[in-house]
């Protein structure tokens, strides 16, 4: 199994709502990272759990939480977003975490949550 | 820091066509990874092809092949026999192979269009 899934596909939420995005993958791997990404933009990294803890937090506001409950699952916990929030976030996960000198440490990413902000 | 340049924001091939993607870099470091990810419109982000900087040889995928100018830290991608499928965004990457190689840096795209 080489896929990472993205639960919901779509979310539009008001300023006032709390949700969750979710992520999944089954490959084994130890690092997991969530990304916002603009229309025709690159990525922009916002966290990096390595081991289930988080390891990196890009300046990320404090209305994006995010958690990480086991090995193969990372959250993204939504509140008070602001409509500039609306993107496609999207999750990857690579097997490796930093330190490992000899891989490539490919980042497999899955198919993203589109986010509209009302 | 390390960055990525990709000097076509856009570029358009004709079917059964070659085209060449390009990529320039800047790192102080000496061992790194570099890649092509490609990403369909609404579609998800996949890896074309990797490349190791100490490996000489250029990687090849299939019809997708990259020419790895270390000295000139040039990383261009080529495209032979273009498919409609190939239209896509294309991201350059890079990471170091060291203490940081969990860290993706992108450069800013090249949307590719196929033409019939």
């Amino acid at each position: 199994d080489t896929e990472v899934t993205q639960t919901p596909k779509h979310l539009v939420m008001g300023m006032t709502n709390k949700k969750s995005l979710k992520c999944e993958q089954h490959m084994g791997h130890r690092a997991m990272y969530w990304y916002k990404q603009k229309a025709k933009k690159p990525p922009e990294l916002m966290f990096v759990y390595s081991y289930e803890k988080l390891s990196i937090n890009e300046s990320v506001p404090s209305r994006f939480s995010p958690e990480c409950p086991n090995s193969s699952l990372l959250n993204l916990h939504l509140h008070a977003l602001q409509p500039e929030d609306s993107a496609l976030y999207l999750c990857a996960s690579s097997q490796r975490t930093s330190g490992d000198f000899s891989s490539y440490n490919e980042q497999f990413f899955g198919p993203g949550t589109r986010l509209t902000v009302l | 820091a390390q960055t990525v340049t990709q000097s076509q924001p856009e570029m358009s091939v004709q079917e059964a066509e070659t085209v060449t993607l390009s990529c320039t870099y800047d790192t102080s470091e000496s061992n790194y990874y570099l890649f092509w990810y490609k990403q369909p419109p609404s579609r998800q982000m996949i890896l074309v092809i990797r490349q190791e900087a100490y490996k000489q040889q250029n990687a090849t995928e299939n019809r997708f092949s990259v020419n790895f100018q270390k000295a000139a830290k040039s990383f261009s991608l080529k495209i032979s026999d273009s498919q409609l499928g190939d239209t896509a965004m294309y991201f350059c990457a890079f990471t170091n192979s060291g203490g940081s190689n969990y860290k993706l840096t992108f450069g800013k795209g090249t949307l590719l269009t196929v033409n019939p």
